[in-house]
């Protein structure tokens, strides 16, 4: 069956960096875009970014634009999230999430989150 | 950015009772709109995408409706199980953004 995994989470102070991993597995991962989604406890839902099934098309929102990159490596079934310059407004549980199809079509699987904390 | 007003923020209702969830965006997205349920501690499942297409092993009683600007998710028949959170989505345009979601709680 389809299985995300989130890694990476932790507590950084705000200015450094950080990297979440997400490990995917029952799917052929190279041909589906992925998403990273994030949630305030308590709170409502904030996509971040998707990138396309090859790489070659990368999307965020306008909170996170210029600061984190997201990637993938088809070989080894893996959706990265580098976040540089962390704000305490970035701590959230942080989802990735698979699409239906090669972009942007829905989010159809969710991993369990991993919990990024931003405070000095 | 394209906004998502959903309303009611709470609805409480019985089970078995029929739910009605609407969502509004700001501009015409046509049909690009999902819906999705969140349960506490748990990530969120998508029912519905692209206004009116049940997900992969979702129930007949989710149903989705509406394009344009007025959307609306109706539950059929609550079940214990489906008291929950619901967030629409649109991916008409970047960024995606969602709504703030619908609490359906017990009655």
């Amino acid at each position: 069956q389809v299985q995300l995994v989130e890694s990476g989470g932790g507590v950084v102070q705000p200015g450094r960096s950080l990297r979440l991993s997400c490990a995917a597995s029952g799917f052929t991962f190279k041909s589906y875009g992925m998403h990273w989604v994030r949630q305030v406890p308590g709170k409502g839902l904030e996509w971040v970014a998707v990138i396309s099934h090859d790489g070659t098309r990368k999307f965020y929102g306008d909170s996170v634009k210029g600061r984190f990159s997201i990637s993938r490596d088809n070989s080894k079934n893996t959706l990265y999230l580098q976040m540089n310059s962390l704000r305490v407004e970035d701590t959230a549980m942080y989802f990735c999430a698979k699409d239906l199809r090669e972009e942007a079509y829905g989010m159809a699987v969710w991993g369990q989150g991993t919990t990024v904390t931003v405070s000095s | 950015e394209i906004v998502l007003t959903q309303s009611p923020a709470t609805l409480s209702l019985s089970p078995g009772e029929r739910a009605t969830l609407s969502c509004w965006a700001s501009q015409d997205i046509g049909s690009y709109l999902a819906w999705f349920q969140q349960k506490p501690g748990q990530a969120p499942r998508l029912l519905v995408y692209d206004a009116s297409n049940r997900a992969t092993g979702i129930p007949a009683r989710f149903s989705g409706s509406g394009s344009g600007t007025d959307f609306t998710l109706t539950i059929s028949s609550l079940e214990p199980e489906d008291f929950a959170v619901y967030y629409c989505q649109q991916r008409r345009d970047w960024p995606l953004t969602f709504g703030p979601g619908t609490k359906v709680d017990i009655k």
